[in-house]
Formats: structure tokens, C-alpha cells, sequence
């Protein structure tokens, strides 16, 4: 059964201390690993697509990089906006969207 | 550009009536979902749909129905509701099979 667990729960930041979240991941080959961020009382929304081991993508102070059981969304002189809970979810191959796990989450607060 | 349009926002219903959930995107995807969100939970996928007229079961599908008469509206029914479930949903759409949903705002129910 695939399983995407992501740590810590929460994390607090001072306004520019960087940090990274982490994403680890089960699943019997990987088809692709998604990235998302949620606002309270939002739907998620999409952030990053990483493929293969090694790859990495960037969107202002968010970096996301992808090893062969992990992923890590670094986090660069976050701003209080960056505040949000942010979704890990893996597809395996052979499946389209039917067969996506969502990790639970890491609430991100960024305190100015 | 409205995206996933998802009503109401809000709904307390007693145990053993029944509602629709509406939602309504008007990017001409032709994959639909429905989700719902619990604390501590990632997302589970209850029911999809890969066009109009086909849908099918996702990991916790009993105790609703969906039906997809056209390729822009997927609304999810609720039988007879039930205390267990009382959630967060979330509709989403998407372009492709690949992971990158869109999703909706969300709505809150509340089953007493």
C-alpha cells in the first residue's frame, strides 16, 4: 500500500529563517510526486510536479527536490505569506488521479 | 476565471437526510473528483470521473453517488447522511492524469 507521511506536523519560523520540510514516500515505482499548498478554509493548490530522483523545481522562496524516497520543500527567507499547510501527494505508476495519497500535512507559520 | 465553483460553503444536516453538493468548472477538464478531508487524514478520494457519462469508486465511496451529465458539472449526493460523515469536501478537476488538480473551495458538512 503506498504511504506518504510528512514531518514535522507544524513548524514555526521566524520571518527569513529558512527551513525544509519533508516528505517521505512508499509507493512500488513513483509516477510522479505533487506538491501543494492550502490556505485555511481553501482548497489546495497546486505547486510543484517532480518526476525522477534528482530533479528539482523552484517558485520564489520554494524549492522542491526529489530522492528516491523523499522529497524536501526548502523554504528560503519565508515571508508571514507563506504561511499555509503544504500537501505531499504521490502517484504510482500505471494510475492516473484515482490513485493519488496525500500525506497529512505540515502547517507552516511564519511569524513577521 | 471562476476555476472549480463548488456550493454551499456551509451545511448541518440531521442524521438521515439526504443533500447534494454541487460543483461546477469551467476549464473543460475532463477529469473530476471528489475528496474529503479529515483532521489527521490525508485526502480520500470518495468518487471520480474521466468524462461525461463515466464515473467509477474511490477508496471511500459508500454512502454517496455522483453522477457526470456533463463535462462541467459533478455533483455529489448524500443518501442518508450519517454522523461519520462529517468533513470537509473538496471537488477537483484536471486537464491531464498526472497529478496537477484543481481544487475547489471547499465545503463544510456537518451531520448531528
Amino acid at each position: 500500500e503506498d504511504q506518504v507521511t510528512q514531518s514535522p506536523e507544524a513548524l514555526r519560523l521566524q520571518e527569513g529563517e529558512s527551513s525544509s520540510l519533508n516528505c517521505s514516500y512508499t509507493v512500488s515505482g513513483l509516477r510522479g510526486l505533487f506538491w501543494y499548498r492550502q490556505d485555511p478554509g481553501k482548497g489546495p493548490e497546486f505547486l510543484f510536479t517532480l518526476y525522477s530522483a534528482g530533479e528539482e523545481k523552484e517558485k520564489e522562496r520554494l524549492k522542491a527536490t526529489l530522492t528516491k524516497k523523499e522529497s524536501f520543500l526548502h523554504i528560503t527567507a519565508p515571508k508571514p505569506e507563506d504561511s499555509a499547510t503544504y500537501l505531499c501527494a504521490v502517484q504510482a505508476p500505471n494510475f492516473g488521479n484515482e490513485k493519488l495519497t496525500f500525506g497529512t500535512g505540515t502547517r507552516l507559520t511564519i511569524i513577521p | 476565471n471562476a476555476g472549480v465553483t463548488q456550493t454551499p460553503k456551509f451545511q448541518v444536516l440531521k442524521t438521515g437526510q439526504s443533500m447534494t453538493l454541487q460543483c461546477a468548472q469551467d476549464m473543460n477538464h475532463e477529469y473530476m473528483s471528489w475528496y474529503r478531508q479529515d483532521p489527521g487524514m490525508g485526502l480520500r478520494l470518495i468518487h471520480y470521473s474521466v468524462g461525461a457519462g463515466i464515473t467509477d469508486q474511490g477508496e471511500v465511496p459508500n454512502g454517496y453517488n455522483v453522477s457526470r451529465s456533463t463535462t462541467e458539472d459533478f455533483p455529489l449526493r448524500l443518501l442518508s447522511a450519517a454522523p461519520s460523515q462529517t468533513s470537509v469536501y473538496f471537488c477537483a478537476s484536471s486537464a491531464t492524469n498526472l497529478g496537477k488538480l484543481f481544487f475547489g473551495s471547499g465545503t463544510q458538512l456537518s451531520v448531528l
